[in-house]
């Protein structure tokens, strides 16, 4: 049974780029979280897609994109990196959008901003 | 603003001690909250996960309460080993929405052979 995986591992961009990070949920799962999580920080909430749809949105700001496909794998796409948006970035799926579900993790893309 | 507080930031305690985590929210009307494992540069691992109408959940060595009243929750794990080594977070989910969950920056334990 796949867990949660995400592609690339690494990644590093030059400042003013643009990135896309890949996940395909766990089998089974329908709901898609995306985490940043920057050095010695817990993860922060970006944006959460079910059906296709962005049904939730942290604070982050529009250069930061998303997407889900019918086979509700998802993409997470930043334009105009800054070197703040160096950090690990995970994606969290789970079985529909109930609260009481527990949340599952891929090992995340490391991204670099140079 | 929900926040999450975890004290202590880092632990080193010898191999075989019985050891608490603690973790702590502003925002009381929480629907779950879960205890993450990470290890360095990997992914979350969940351990145990407290709906808000629980008191405590265990696996294992692992046991995970919740007061929902005073914002505390606590990580109790028995008879420590070097294995454990990882960073602890805590995570609440916050109720009459989506699954927006927030993070507390996490504990490092260190538990030594």
């Amino acid at each position: 049974d796949a867990g949660v995986t995400q592609s690339p591992t690494h990644l590093i961009k030059t400042r003013g780029q643009q990135v896309t990070l890949r996940c395909s949920p766990k089998s089974g799962h329908d709901t898609v979280s995306w985490y940043q999580q920057a050095l010695g920080q817990g993860p922060q909430f970006i944006f959460q897609y079910y059906e296709e749809e962005e049904r939730q949105r942290g604070n982050f700001p529009d250069r930061f994109s998303g997407h889900q496909f019918p086979n509700y794998s998802s993409e997470l796409n930043v334009n105009a990196l800054l070197l703040g948006d160096s950090a690990l970035y995970l994606c969290a799926s789970s079985p529909g959008l109930g609260q009481g579900l527990s949340l599952h993790f891929g090992n995340g893309t490391r991204l670099t901003v140079t | 603003k929900q926040e999450v507080t975890q004290i202590p930031a880092a632990l080193s305690v010898p191999e075989g001690e019985n050891l608490v985590l603690n973790c702590s929210f502003t925002d009381s009307a929480i629907y779950n909250l879960q205890w993450f494992r990470q290890d360095p540069g990997k992914g979350l691992t969940s351990l145990l996960l407290i709906q808000s109408s629980q008191r405590e959940q265990t696996s294992g060595r692992l046991n995970a309460s919740l007061d929902k009243s005073s914002g505390r929750s606590t990580l109790y794990i028995a008879a420590s080993q070097p294995g454990d080594s990882a960073t602890y977070l805590c995570a609440v989910s916050l109720s009459g929405g989506y699954q927006k969950v927030t993070f507390g920056i996490g504990t490092k334990l260190q538990v030594i052979p």
